[in-house]
């Protein structure tokens, strides 16, 4: 059962332009929802959180935006570059566990 | 300052055979977890700790032991290896606050 649906899948973005992840969670008592991204052979590495009071958190040029009434949030990669090109994994935390999602694998194109 | 490191980086098991993945941790955090990472399934939890000698079951515990006798370490344990434990098993900890860190992985193959 995965708690957490990311989507797409994969995708692929020109240099220069947005990428957006999203995520939906169906468990209303996750308070911390994190993103991470992974290079290959390396281990997740928290690239931004936001918590449920909040609506948009942004940091450079990454930002989620979050939707409490959908239970969903985003990431949004603003003039996304070839060193973007990881793969992406949202997350959610409850009762001290952290649920991931199923990762999304970003190609940025040069 | 280390982090978070992980023993081995790769280890090839016959079916059967048991082994220690092992972890440590020198950020004093009181949270450390194991996860196991497939393609297209994310990161799914195995087993964490709140704390020394205190674990829990995560969503797929089956297979695996761990303990927590120290602050710092985090060993899991294959008791009988099998192909569906070949996987890529991430060991991360934290603080009471947010922040997870993860190691750089083990990546065990078992034929």
């Amino acid at each position: 059962q995965q708690q957490v649906k990311q989507s797409p899948q994969s995708l692929i973005v020109q240099k220069g332009g947005i990428s957006i992840i999203n995520c939906a969670y169906e468990n209303t008592a996750f308070d911390y929802f994190p993103w991470y991204q992974q290079f290959p052979g390396k281990g997740p590495a928290l690239l931004i959180a936001i918590r449920p009071d909040v609506s948009e958190k942004k940091e450079g040029r990454f930002t989620i935006s979050f939707n409490k009434s959908a239970k969903q949030f985003s990431l949004h990669i603003m003039d996304s570059q070839p060193g973007d090109s990881a793969t992406y994994f949202c997350a959610a935390r409850g009762f001290q566990k952290l649920v991931f999602g199923t990762g999304t694998r970003l190609l940025v194109s040069p | 300052n280390a982090g978070v490191t992980q023993t081995p980086k790769f280890q090839v098991l016959k079916t059967g055979q048991s082994m220690t993945l092992q972890c440590a941790q020198d950020m004093n955090h009181e949270y450390m977890s194991w996860y196991r990472q497939d393609p297209g399934m994310g990161l799914r939890l195995i087993h964490y700790s709140v704390g020394a000698g205190i674990t829990d079951q995560g969503e797929v515990p089956n297979g695996y032991n761990v303990s927590r006798s120290t602050t710092e370490d985090f060993p899991l344990r294959l008791l009988s290896a099998a192909p569906s434990q070949t996987s890529v098993y991430f060991c991360a900890s934290r603080a009471s606050s947010y922040e997870q860190y993860f190691g750089p992985g083990t990546r065990l193959t078992v034929t």
